[in-house]
């Protein structure tokens, strides 16, 4: 069984520019969801995507968009880039109506 | 919306004594609560869970245990390990998709 995988493990970004993160569910699972986990904190929601639409969504401004594709695979991107946007976005797979939602190792991004 | 409060913050133990992590939630409609075992470089594991219809889980030396009308759920650790110290999050998620985090609690276990 292939567990969640998520590309860039790292990058860095300038102020206003554009990043698209990745995320491959583990086997079965069709529902992803995106987490924003600042230096300390807890996990923040961003959203969920179920069957290629947005199914849930958290306090974060448009700029923050995703898509899910056919194969459930999803991506997370974040356009005009703050500084604040600077955290470990993670991605978790799970199945609809079963509570256990399984994460990936995350992808560190630092805007400067 | 859900507000889910941890403590402590941080929680020092010496090799094969307990450790506890409480929780409080604020939805009374949340009705799913997953511990999450977060290791330094790595995402969230998912360690235990459960469900509002249950008061009590156990899965070895982890167990957690409900309070549906306090709104308070805990994790306990029993005989504690050097590879149990991480950083601990508790969670919830009520009638939306969302999970809730806590801030997180880090264990340390000293042998």
């Amino acid at each position: 069984e292939t567990g969640v995988t998520q590309s860039p493990t790292h990058l860095i970004k300038t102020r206003g520019q554009q990043v698209t993160l990745r995320c491959s569910s583990q086997s079965g699972h069709n529902t992803v969801s995106w987490y924003q986990q600042a230096l300390g904190q807890g996990p923040q929601f961003i959203f969920q995507y179920y069957r290629e639409e947005e199914n849930g969504r958290g306090n974060f401004p448009p700029r923050f968009s995703g898509l899910q594709f056919p194969n459930y695979s999803s991506e997370l991107n974040v356009n005009a880039l703050e500084l604040d946007d600077s955290a470990l976005y993670l991605c978790a797979s799970s199945l609809p109506g079963q509570g256990g939602q399984y994460f990936g190792p995350g992808t560190r991004l630092t805007v400067t | 919306g859900e507000n889910v409060e941890q403590h402590p913050s941080t929680l020092s133990v010496q090799e094969g004594d307990s450790a506890v992590i409480k929780c409080t939630y604020s939805d009374s409609a949340s009705n799913y609560f997953p511990w999450y075992k977060q290791e330094l470089g790595k995402g969230p594991q998912l360690i235990i869970d459960i469900r509002s219809n249950v008061g009590e889980k156990k899965d070895q030396r982890i167990a957690v245990t409900l309070n549906k009308t306090a709104k308070h759920f805990s994790l306990h650790i029993t005989e504690t390990q050097p590879e149990d110290s991480a950083v601990y999050f508790c969670a919830a998620r009520g009638a939306g998709t969302a999970l809730i985090f806590g801030k997180g609690t880090t264990l340390s276990v000293s042998s």
